[in-house]
């Protein structure tokens, strides 16, 4: 069985700080793991994603994961925190292939204040 | 601007109406799913429609019967619904020849039982 741990539920920065939102998974398998954004009233968009080829996944709008398997963790980051930065993070793993099962944390809920 | 599209975006219905959802994608992807999500909560897995075909239902009720007339549409028919059953619906397509299975969503139906 996979699973995802969002440690977490609620993240405060102030604008310009440090995102670091934290995901631990657990999975017999090599995983794929991911991470997505809801902004209200939306769908979920996709980050970033772990497929194996690089530990250090860069994604979209500034944010990054790394992989660590020693530490079962792909923990998401941002250096500098935008306004516009404010909304859910759902981290997710799968076993992969054609229609396959995503499986997702809690999520974080990450505020940003000026 | 989303890739995969949902209608409507709010529907309210009352116990006894019968009412469908529907889902339409043009990337060529062959497994397409049904989420339910929660307030404050991670989508919830229901149906997964792999080449057209049902591939896994998660149990849900059979007041819910999902359709997949085609490669690109995916319906979800809905009868007899109770109030616990308002929530967001998001629907999602994958491609077939990808090994991580990244699913791309759509916005959503904002579903509301009176």
């Amino acid at each position: 069985a996979q699973s995802v741990t969002q440690l977490g539920s609620h993240v405060s920065v102030s604008e310009g700080a440090l995102v670091l939102l934290r995901c631990n998974y657990s999975s017999s398998v090599p995983p794929y793991l991911f991470w997505y954004v809801q902004y209200p009233n939306q769908g979920l968009q996709l980050l970033l994603k772990y497929t194996s080829a690089a530990t250090l996944v860069k994604g979209i709008n500034g944010f990054e994961a790394e992989f660590k398997k020693s530490e079962t963790s792909f923990h998401l980051t941002k250096p500098s925190a935008h306004m516009s930065d404010a909304a859910e993070y759902f981290c997710a793993v799968s076993r992969g292939g054609t229609a396959s099962k995503l499986t997702f944390g809690t999520g974080t809920r990450l505020q940003v204040t000026l | 601007d989303t890739e995969v599209t949902q209608t409507p975006k709010h529907l309210v219905m009352g116990m006894t109406n019968k009412k469908s959802l529907k889902c339409e994608q043009h990337m060529g992807h062959r497994a397409m799913y049904w989420y339910k999500q929660k307030a404050k909560k991670p989508p919830e897995l229901m149906f997964v429609y792999s080449y057209e075909k049902l591939s896994i239902n998660e149990s849900v009720p059979s007041r819910f019967s999902p359709e997949c007339p085609n490669s690109s549409l995916l319906n979800l028919h809905l009868h007899a619904l109770q109030p616990e059953d308002s929530a967001l619906y998001l629907c999602a397509s994958s491609q077939d020849n990808t090994r991580d299975g990244s699913q791309h969503f759509g916005d959503g139906t904002r579903l509301s039982i009176l």
